[in-house]
């Protein structure tokens, strides 16, 4: 089973700011590796499919990187509207696997 | 619009089965996999195991594997996750989702359920 291992745990970030989320894949998942949100008392939405392809309807200050075994979430200019948990999840072979999450409070 | 809607909380005692289920509409429902997550208090999101309705083929998780039963009723569009006997530890919220497949296997999901919370307690 692969494991990913994501950091931090947990951000407090001034809007406007830059917040970077990495996630850890235990072994190479090439490009298979996607990114949620969690809002408080919400479903997940889907972020960033497939490490770095956008998805409608997501603002364009999210954005993802990364291959193999390092991968990057990025919020540009981060609103307040973003505070949430955020999950990597990777496809590339099952049992399927979320990373642990990372909470992002706006200071 | 796809929508994918989830039966109503349970509160059951250790022990009870129970049966969730997972309402898809707006799509072909035979033509995308189903994922189930599970989602503890306070905690992050763990993925149980996945069915495919147009055939009902299905895959868990080790961690989940023989714990729960995961199917499809393709005839009704709906998939359900149940338990034999509950314990307290099953205490949680559980989403249904539907999974992308983009080469072949099953990828990301991209609609999900508004989630069932399950509470086992005596």
């Amino acid at each position: 089973e692969i494991v990913l291992t994501q950091s931090p745990d947990f951000q407090s970030v001034t809007p406007k700011e830059k917040v970077t989320i990495t996630c850890r894949a235990s072994q190479s998942i090439g490009s298979s590796l996607h990114w949620y949100q969690q809002k408080p008392d919400q479903s997940p939405k889907l972020l960033i499919k497939f490490a770095s392809q956008s998805v409608s309807g997501v603002p364009s200050r999210f954005s993802g990187s990364g291959y193999g075994t390092d991968f990057t979430l990025t919020i540009n200019s981060l609103e307040a509207e973003d505070a949430a948990a955020y999950y990597c999840h990777q496809s590339s072979s099952l049992p399927q696997t979320f990373g642990g999450g990372t909470k992002v409070e706006i200071k | 619009e796809v929508q994918l809607v989830q039966s109503g909380a349970e509160v059951k005692k250790p022990g009870e089965s129970l049966k969730i289920s997972c309402k898809g509409s707006g799509y072909s429902f035979t033509n995308y996999w189903i994922g189930w997550v599970r989602q503890m208090p306070g905690k992050g999101l763990e993925w149980m195991g996945i069915v495919y309705p147009g055939g009902s083929h299905t895959k868990y998780s080790p961690s989940f594997q023989g714990q729960v039963t995961i199917s499809a009723d393709k005839s009704i569009s709906t998939a359900y996750l149940q338990w034999s006997s509950l314990k307290a530890s099953d205490t949680a919220i559980y989403y249904c989702a539907r999974l992308i497949a983009v080469a072949g296997g099953p990828d990301y999901f991209d609609y999900w359920g508004q989630g069932t919370l399950v509470t086992v307690s005596s």
